[in-house]
């Protein structure tokens, strides 16, 4: 009974390919990110949505368009993939993010751009 | 100066140490404080959370906040090798502010 999954774990592709990314949380929370994890292991936020609704969008490029078709599930679709997009990309849910509350984390999706 | 500094190490010690991971941070408006442990090749995992200043103790582990110095820090005692991994500290502020996280400092128990 997986908290937070993503799909799928490695994904290795070439250069100006487009691919998804897909987040599926069981928890009942109502905020779901997207983190981006470089090279040297700094963990970054991307995206935010609470209840199907953006409220977080960091300076991210517009190649990547997060989509939210239910307070569970938050996508990620990267366009026009560059090799700079190589990391892991971590999901994560939070219930309340307005007191702090903890965020669970997914177990990654290792991306590869050629 | 970057919001949040921490020393990526890496650290090591033997088996039964005492060991102490500390970040520092510059916004003052931080109120929640954590620590997150990462096994490689996995995802973050809640390791203490801490609100305003004072210490936690789980076990054995130990967080201490110190807003007036813009500190904290964690302790792990009778360190073993299963210990041996990321540690990162993250802070937010109230509202929607997203989690800040150091860069994480990696940490070796030798047997």
């Amino acid at each position: 009974d997986t908290a937070v999954s993503q799909t799928p774990k490695y994904l290795v592709t070439q250069m100006g390919n487009d691919k998804s990314i897909k987040c599926e949380q069981n928890l009942g929370h109502d905020t779901m990110y997207w983190y981006k994890q470089d090279s040297k292991k700094f963990l970054k936020i991307m995206f935010s949505y609470n209840n199907k609704e953006l409220i977080i969008n960091e300076t991210v490029p517009n190649r990547f368009s997060p989509k939210s078709p239910d307070k569970a599930h938050l996508n990620l679709h990267i366009n026009s993939l560059e090799l700079g997009d190589s990391a892991v990309y971590f999901c994560a849910s939070s219930q309340d993010p307005g007191r702090g509350e903890t965020q669970y984390f997914g177990p990654g999706t290792r991306l590869l751009v050629l | 100066q970057k919001e949040v500094e921490q020393d990526p190490g890496p650290l090591s010690v033997p088996e039964g140490a005492i060991v102490s991971l500390n970040c520092t941070y510059s916004n003052s408006a931080f109120q929640y404080f954590m620590w997150y442990r990462q096994y490689s090749r996995k995802g973050p995992e809640l390791l203490m959370y801490t609100y305003s200043s004072g210490n936690k103790e789980d076990g054995r582990f130990t967080a201490q906040v110190d807003k007036s110095s813009k500190y904290i820090s964690l302790f792990i005692r009778d360190s073993q090798p299963s210990d041996s991994a990321t540690y990162l500290c993250a802070m937010t502020n109230s509202g929607n502010t997203p989690l800040v996280f150091g860069k994480g400092t990696r940490l070796s128990v030798i047997a």
